[in-house]
Parts: C-alpha cells; structure tokens; sequence
C-alpha cells in the first residue's frame, strides 16, 4: 500500500531563508507527483506537477525534484516571505489503481517570520 | 481559461438533514471530476470520481453520494446527515493528458 510521508510536520524559519520540503513515498510506480499549497479555510492551490519520466519541474522561486529510486521529492523554496506561509502537501497518482486516486502525505505547516 | 466553482462555501446542518454540495468547472469539456473530504489530523481522502455523465464511482462506502447530470457539473449529497460527515468538502478536476489535479475553494460542513 502507497504511503506518503512529509516531515517535517510544521517548520518556521526567517523571511530570506531559502529552505526544503520533504515527502517520500514507499511505491516507486507512480504515475506523476504534485505539490499544493493549502491556505488556511482553502482549496488546494497546484504548485507543481512532476511526471515519472521527469526529474524536476521550476515555477519562479520553486523547485520540485524527483527520485523514484530512493522514493523522494523535494520542494525547495528560494529566498522565503510571509506570504509563502501555508501548508504544503505533496501528492503521488499511482499506474493503475482507482483512477483519479491521488494519495496525499498530510502536509508540512510552513511559517515564514519577517 | 479553465476555472471552477463550488458552493456553498458554508455550511451549517443539524443531524438527519439533507445534504447537496455543487460544483461546476468552466473552460473545458468533459473533465474527470472529483470529491474529496479532508478532516484535521487524517489529511485528503477521495470519495467519489467521474469520467463523465452519470458515471460515478465511490472509493469509500458512507452515508454520501454524488450525481454528474451534467458534463461539468458534479453534485455531493446526502439524505441524512451524521456527525461524522462533518469536514471540509472539496470539489477537483483533472487535466487528462497530464493527470494533474485543480482544486475548488471547497466547502466547510458542521453537522450539529
């Protein structure tokens, strides 16, 4: 069974601060992985999407990596602000399955301080 | 562009009521449309997909079902609410190439 694991669960650092969020996940078949953010009383806004055959995928100051291999990504976020405060969730579609089965690590609460 | 839309954004129900969530998505045709229910502490669970009109398929047996009457709208309800459905409810769509997945600003249920 598919397991996705962010750690850590919550992490605040100081505005500038160029920082890594983690999710690993235990099935290594997977179709893509997308990472959200989740503003508090909010919908999931789609940050990146990293198809199998993809190591990594850029947005302004985001980066998403992937390694199938060892079962990780990386969301690296450059030179932090307070509006990067939110909960970040990471999440893997499997080949075959249920279609449409996103499953989803439980986020990582980020805390930007001026 | 493509946008969706899910109503009502609130919602505040006493037990054994009728429950009906709507969302609609604008700017594409025939999309894959999902819910999803996300309660504190256990993260995002899918509860019911749809590849077009009148097809549904349910991940998770409960008290809820949905209905695609139209190509891009899709309807959550419930004949008769229980404490345990309470949560945040949020609509999605799908992109069929690419698979990736875009989220409504979902709808925050408390049954009473």
């Amino acid at each position: 069974k598919q397991e996705v694991t962010q750690i850590p669960a919550a992490l605040s650092v100081p505005e500038g601060e160029n920082l890594v969020l983690n999710c690993s996940f235990t099935d290594s078949a997977i179709y893509n992985l997308q990472w959200f953010r989740q503003d508090p009383g909010k919908g999931l806004t789609s940050l990146l999407l990293i198809q199998s055959s993809q190591r990594e995928q850029t947005s302004g100051r985001l980066n998403a990596s992937l390694d199938k291999s060892s079962g990780r990504s990386t969301l690296y976020i450059a030179a932090s602000q307070p509006g990067d405060s939110a909960t970040y969730l990471c999440a893997v579609r499997l080949y075959g399955g249920s279609q449409g089965n996103l499953i989803f690590g439980k986020g990582t609460k980020l805390s930007v301080k001026p | 562009s493509q946008t969706i839309h899910q109503w009502p954004a609130t919602l505040v129900q006493p037990v054994g009521s009728p429950l009906s969530l709507e969302c609609t998505v604008e700017g594409t045709s025939n999309p894959n449309l999902y819910w999803y229910r996300q309660a504190a502490g256990r993260g995002l669970q899918l509860l019911f997909y749809s590849v077009g009109i009148g097809q549904i398929s349910s991940e998770v047996p409960q008290n809820l079902s949905a209905s695609r009457p139209q190509d891009r709208q899709f309807i959550l309800s419930s004949k008769k609410l229980l404490l345990s459905d309470s949560g945040f409810y949020l609509c999605a769509w799908s992109v069929a190439d690419t698979g990736e997945l875009f989220f409504g600003e979902g709808s925050r249920l408390t049954v009473l």
